[in-house]
């Protein structure tokens, strides 16, 4: 399995507070990403990093903003939790090589009220 | 544009028959990934097998076979001898070369598998 951690694997927050989601790696890999999983919309990526500092974003990134300060962690935060942003976040680390295989974290799941 | 198309949002199959999943692929750009990931009930994303767009002879992993038509634009994931713990969801996804080369989805096909 690969090594990667996210926590709280659960939350529920109010509306208007803001929520930092965690995630970490054992592997030293270089990109990682912060999905969200939703019905009828598969996984989206909202940002991914590239490396100590280096990040940006994808195509669901309103509202998100991400910091990667060490190689083995990489942090979503919601500034101001809306109901909208109810969902399952997924981390993901992006195996080197030709196939460049993203394996997943075990997911959180968020409930904004 | 860049999509997945994943047409059975469910299916069901015996236990120890084999079954295709199926999944068709849009893009311009002549090198890409597919991958295949299930998602049991627990939730967790388990990456099960890949087929890079230049590869000549179709992935395998066990149970698992990729069938790679290439013209067509699919890449069909045929499970054999199924079973009990296949129940699942399972998602078709294509590695881009823009966003860091980001996986887009498909909406997944729910296998059910019957004893």
């Amino acid at each position: 399995d690969a090594g990667i951690t996210q926590s709280p694997r659960h939350k529920v927050t109010e509306t208007g507070t803001p929520v930092t989601l965690r995630c970490h790696q054992t592997e030293n890999h270089r990109y990682m990403y912060w999905y969200r999983q939703d019905p009828g919309h598969g996984l989206r990526l909202i940002h991914y990093s590239y490396g100590v500092k280096d990040t940006d974003k994808g195509e669901v990134s309103d509202g998100y903003s991400v910091s990667r300060s060490k190689t083995e962690d990489f942090l979503l935060t919601l500034e101001s939790a809306t109901s909208s942003q109810t969902s399952v976040y997924f981390c993901a680390i992006r195996e080197p090589g030709g196939r460049e295989t993203q394996y997943f974290g075990p997911g959180t799941r968020l409930l904004v009220l | 544009a860049q999509k997945i198309t994943q047409t059975q949002p469910g299916m069901f199959v015996q236990e120890k028959e084999a079954v295709t999943l199926d999944c068709t692929y849009d893009t311009s750009d002549p090198s890409y990934g597919l991958f295949w990931y299930k998602q049991p009930s627990s939730g967790e994303m388990i990456f099960l097998i890949y087929q890079g767009s230049y590869d000549q002879q179709n992935a395998t992993e066990g149970r698992y076979s990729l069938n790679f038509q290439k013209a067509r634009k699919s890449a069909n994931l045929v499970i054999s001898a199924s079973q009990l713990g296949d129940s699942a969801m399972y998602f078709c996804a294509m590695r881009v070369r823009n966003q860091g080369g980001k996986l887009i989805f498909g909406q997944g096909t729910e296998l059910s598998v019957k004893p």
